[in-house]
């Protein structure tokens, strides 16, 4: 199975800070990684696709890169309205796995 | 406009049963993979399983294989997930979501187990 591990846990941002959240596999994993984010009480959204490619709708500001076993969701200039949890999330091989969350609060 | 409808969740005592289905449109429903994923309550997400397009090939987790099963029903749009023998542990709120990465969810429907 791989494990897919976040860092931080938690991180809490001034509005228009950049954010960086990091996933790590512990095997390659090629480009089969996703992002989402999760706002209490909602179903996950996607965010990123395929370690870069941004989904329809999603602002600008969401970025994502990396390769193998290390990735990176970058949030520039983060609104208010960002203030969620974060997973990643792998569909390289079975089981699919995700993170275990990071969450992003505003100051 | 894709929509993904959840129904079927509640209270159901250990070792009980519980069908959960998923009513889908605004997209071809017989063209996608379709996955069930679970969120316990205050914990991250975890894929339960997974149904190709025809329901011909099914996927599970090990927590969950042997005791669910999923299927489909591509004459009604509809994804289903028959859940038996159920543990405390099963308890969350269930998703089912298109294709991985899932680009559309459910709305999330809970599953309480509990005597």
């Amino acid at each position: 199975e791989v494990v897919l591990t976040q860092s931080p846990d938690f991180q809490s941002v001034t509005p228009k800070e950049k954010v960086t959240i990091t996933c790590r596999a512990s095997q390659s994993i090629g480009s089969s990684l996703h992002w989402y984010q999760q706002k209490p009480d909602q179903s996950p959204k996607l965010l990123i696709k395929f370690v870069s490619q941004s989904f329809s709708g999603v602002p600008s500001r969401f970025s994502g890169s990396g390769s193998g076993t290390d990735f990176t969701l970058t949030i520039n200039s983060l609104e208010a309205e960002d203030a969620a949890t974060y997973y990643c999330h792998q569909s390289s091989s079975l089981p699919f796995t995700f993170g275990p969350g990071t969450k992003v609060d505003i100051k | 406009e894709v929509h993904l409808v959840q129904s079927g969740g509640g209270l159901v005592q250990p070792g009980g049963s519980l069908r959960l289905s998923c009513a889908a449109s605004g997209f071809t429903f017989t063209t996608y993979w379709m996955h069930w994923v679970r969120q316990a309550p205050g914990k991250g997400l975890v894929w339960v399983s997974r149904i190709n397009s025809d329901g011909s090939d099914a996927n599970y987790a090990d927590s969950v294989k042997g005791r669910f099963t999923i299927s489909r029903d591509n004459a009604k749009n509809t994804l289903y997930l028959q859940m038996n023998s159920l543990r405390a542990e099963d308890t969350a709120v269930y998703y089912c979501g298109r294709s991985a990465p899932t680009e559309y969810w459910g709305q999330g429907t809970l599953v309480t187990v509990s005597s």
